[in-house]
């Protein structure tokens, strides 16, 4: 079955420590995206991409890096410098059309040690 | 720019009654609008979309949306909830064209009470 596999579940990261939060997908999409979520929130945009070594900046991007090496994965980094990481993490992809809607992953909850 | 908003961040209601959800969206452009549903420790998954037609559009467990443009909101609704409908649910829109950036509400947790 088609689909977006992120890993791990669960993470930790330790003070001064930069983390990698892994996003596959399978269903031939274009565009790919990278949302935070905290209680009370809803879902805010860290990054996203349309297409392959392309991306662009999303509403919350200072404290994250991405990458899109390839069509299928498009890898998220915690960096050091995001001073308040603890979250649910989600990633989605589209096909990148205006009405498409966006398939969600099942996310990873990054915690601090 | 555009925004929405989610009127009620948690939604009580007893088995078998009815409920709604509200939404109401700002956009000085025309929109598409959509409902997603999360469960706990998942992802969320689309529960129904409005894109053009009919203003009513239904999902195939028994919820449905209308798109009001002159009030600018899309309710959910669902006549008789069912105690597997506990989730939280998020209105989303996004412009028409090209790549348009999708805004999410905060979220409504719908908890149905046995």
């Amino acid at each position: 079955d088609g689909g977006i596999t992120q890993s791990p579940k669960y993470l930790f990261r330790k003070e001064g420590q930069n983390v990698t939060l892994s996003c596959e997908q399978n269903l031939n999409h274009d565009a790919m995206y990278w949302y935070r979520q905290d209680p009370g929130q809803g879902l805010r945009l860290i990054y996203y991409s349309q297409i392959v070594n392309d991306f662009q900046k999303g509403d919350i991007a200072e404290g994250y890096s991405v990458s899109r090496e390839k069509k299928e994965s498009f890898p998220l980094t915690v960096t050091s410098a995001q001073k308040n990481p603890t979250a649910f993490y989600l990633c989605a992809s589209s096909t990148g059309t205006a009405g498409g809607p966006q398939h969600f992953g099942d996310g990873t909850r990054l915690s601090i040690l | 720019a555009q925004s929405v908003t989610q009127l009620d961040s948690q939604v009580p209601v007893f088995e078998e009654a009815p409920v709604e959800l509200r939404c109401n969206y700002s956009s000085s452009v025309s929109v598409y609008l959509f409902w997603y549903v999360q469960y706990p420790n998942q992802g969320l998954q689309l529960l129904l979309k409005y894109l053009s037609g009919s203003t009513l559009v239904e999902s195939i467990n028994g919820f449905e949306a209308e798109f009001n443009k002159s009030q600018t909101s899309f309710h959910l609704r669902k006549p008789s909830v069912h105690i597997s409908d506990t989730a939280e649910y998020f209105c989303a829109v996004s412009g028409l064209g090209g790549y348009q950036k999708v805004t999410f509400g905060i979220g409504t947790k719908l908890q149905v009470i046995p």
